[in-house]
Order: C-alpha cells, then structure tokens, then sequence
C-alpha cells in the first residue's frame, strides 16, 4: 500500500535551517508528481512546493520562495525540503503528497503522509 | 493568488443531518475544486476532485457541486465518522493552488 512517511522536523532558531524528508514506498514513485503542503497549528492548509516527476520542474509558493528547495531522488523513493532562513511563521505540520494520477484531479493530492512538525522559536 | 472562502467555518449537526459546505473562489475556477476531509491529528483526506467525482472508496452519502465560482459539498445523511473539517482546494490557477479556512462540522 502507498506510505509517504517524513522525517527531519524539530525545533529550530528565526534563521536557522532544517531538512525534512519523505520517504515513498508502495507504488513507483518516479512516475508521481509530489508536493510539500503545511498546516500551521490550528490552521488552515497552505501550499508550499510542488516537484515533478523527473524533478526538472519546480514550483514555490511565494511565501517561501528564495528560501526553501525542494528536490527528490527517485532512486531513493525520497522528497525532500530543504528550508533555510527560517521564521516563526514558518512553523507548522509539513506534510508530503502525492498528486492524483487521474488528468482530472491533476495538483490534487490523493496520498498524504503523517506530517512532521517544524517549530521555529528562539 | 485565487481566494477560497468556506462558509460556515463551523457547523454543529446531528447523526442523520444533510450537511451542505459552500466554497467560493474569488475568481472562476470552471470546475477544478477538490474537497477534503481532515480528522484531528491526521492528515488530510480526498473525497472529491473536479467539483463533483467521487475518489476511489469515499462513501456516496459525499457528493460535489458547483463550477465557477460557486461550489457545494453535500452529505446526504451524517455519520459519526464524518464530523472533521472539510477543506476545498482549487487548482484552476497552477502552480498557486489554494485552499479554503476550513469548516468544522460538529456534533451537535
């Protein structure tokens, strides 16, 4: 069955930096666009960054533009988000997931994983 | 960037209740308007895609409606499982896609 599970979250200094990871198993990840979408503490969701599938193209909401990477590496079913120059506003759940195969839920997002909480605070 | 707005943002329902979510795009978004549910503690859930297509294994007591800038989220008979918060996403505008505030349906 399809996992999406991250890793790398934690508490973390106003300008600091952090790497999250999303490790992908049960179904074949290099055929999937996949995405980075937070939720700050009882709020609503927000979009970050979106990856495709060879990772040759890459999208960044602009509230974190300039400041997060997003990459992945297919032979290691991984995502990852590299984040730097980190603000209180950043802090947030950070999930991962996979968009929708079918063309017509295309940049939907049809798997989620659990999150990770990212926590910026001095 | 396209604004989502979800009303009500909170809901209080009985077992057996139609529920209905409104969800508005502050421009036309044709029919790219996903639906999900997220439980506390959980990540989100899609239930709809494309205003009104029901994913794989979602009940059919959920149903979709609406294009352009209107749209609704239906459940035909609420169940103990279903109370959660509903979010809609639009992904007409890409790559900046959307979400609304979220509507928390309660028991009541």
């Amino acid at each position: 069955q399809v996992q999406l599970v991250e890793s790398g979250g934690g508490l973390v200094k106003p300008g600091g930096s952090l790497r999250l990871s999303c490790a992908a198993s049960g179904f074949t990840f290099s055929d999937y666009y996949m995405s980075w979408i937070r939720q700050a503490p009882g709020k609503g969701l927000e979009w970050v960054s979106y990856i495709s599938s060879s990772g040759s193209t890459i999208y960044y909401a602009d509230s974190v533009k300039g400041r997060f990477t997003i990459s992945r590496d297919n032979a290691k079913n991984s995502l990852y988000l590299q984040m730097n120059s980190l603000r209180a506003e950043d802090t947030a759940v950070y999930y991962c997931a996979r968009a929708h195969p079918i063309i017509a839920a295309a940049r939907t997002f049809d798997y989620w994983g659990q999150g990770t909480l990212v926590t910026v605070s001095s | 960037d396209i604004q989502m707005t979800q009303s009500p943002s909170t809901l209080s329902a009985s077992v057996g209740d139609r529920v209905t979510i409104t969800c508005r795009a502050s421009q036309s978004i044709s029919s790219w308007l996903a639906w999900y549910q997220q439980k506390p503690g959980k990540a989100p859930k899609l239930l709809i895609y494309k205003a009104s297509s029901l994913e794989s294994g979602v009940p059919s007591r959920f149903s979709g409606s609406g294009s352009g800038t209107e749209f609704t989220l239906t459940i035909s008979s609420l169940q103990p499982d279903d109370f959660a918060t509903y979010y809609c996403q639009q992904y007409n505008s890409y790559p900046a896609l959307t979400f609304g505030g979220g509507t928390k349906v309660e028991i009541k």
